[in-house]
């Protein structure tokens, strides 16, 4: 069993609709988690970060934690074009140098 | 400000062949990782450093070795190259360890035939 899994999709929604994306871990000793953004051929960018439980809000990004449930949520509202990408979820515990374990990845298409 | 720059950006190896990726980082950073991505299996880290001079493994480092000798550049080597080595190689920094931000390279595509 892998420590972090994410559904690798694809996912295709229409351009406007509300985006949502998941990943279940099994160490309990993660506090620190990451959504990353990673374009075609490109190298992944840390797009949303959250220490420890709770929701995190930017602009149209709503990260989300549940450290009870092991299990952490990415929501993109009123999708973009521009949002197609891979996004990979990767967390770390505390201690020591960030060793990122990254789930499998998602690769979304939004159709105008 | 060029943050992580990877040399190359292609390769292609014959089995057995050797090689050196290079990754450099402007940022000062005294972290830096080497992770490959596989299709379904997300990123996977294969060494990494916490300072000049330092090295450590990761979760798949059978088959690799590096080195950090100046803190801004971190090698990736590849003694004799196998099929199974066939992926996308990132190199990564950050400023700090756990819960900092790490910062990617572009990438290194490299196929063993």
């Amino acid at each position: 069993q892998k420590e972090v899994e994410q559904d690798p999709g694809p996912l295709s929604v229409p351009e406007g609709a509300i985006v949502s994306l998941n990943c279940t871990y099994s160490n309990s000793a993660f506090q620190y988690f990451m959504w990353y953004r990673q374009y075609s051929r490109k190298g992944p960018e840390l797009l949303m970060y959250t220490y420890s439980s709770g929701n995190k809000e930017d602009g149209r990004f709503t990260a989300q934690v549940d450290k009870s449930s092991k299990y952490i949520s990415l929501f993109i509202r009123d999708s973009q074009p521009s949002d197609s990408a891979t996004y990979l979820c990767a967390m770390s515990g505390v201690q020591g140098a960030q060793k990122l374990v990254f789930g499998q990845g998602t690769r979304l298409t939004i159709n105008p | 400000n060029a943050g992580v720059t990877q040399t190359p950006k292609f390769r292609v190896l014959k089995t057995g062949q050797s090689m050196t990726l290079l990754c450099a980082q402007d940022m000062n950073h005294e972290y830096m990782y080497w992770y490959r991505q596989d299709p379904g299996m997300g990123l996977r880290l294969i060494h990494y450093s916490v300072g000049e001079g330092t090295t450590a493994k990761g979760e798949v480092p059978d088959g690799y070795n590096v080195s950090r000798l100046k803190k801004q550049n971190f090698l990736l080597g590849l003694e004799s190259a196998a099929p199974s080595q066939t992926s996308v190689y990132f190199c990564a920094s950050s400023y700090g360890g756990a819960g900092t931000e790490a910062f990617f390279g572009q990438g290194t595509r490299l196929t063993v035939v």
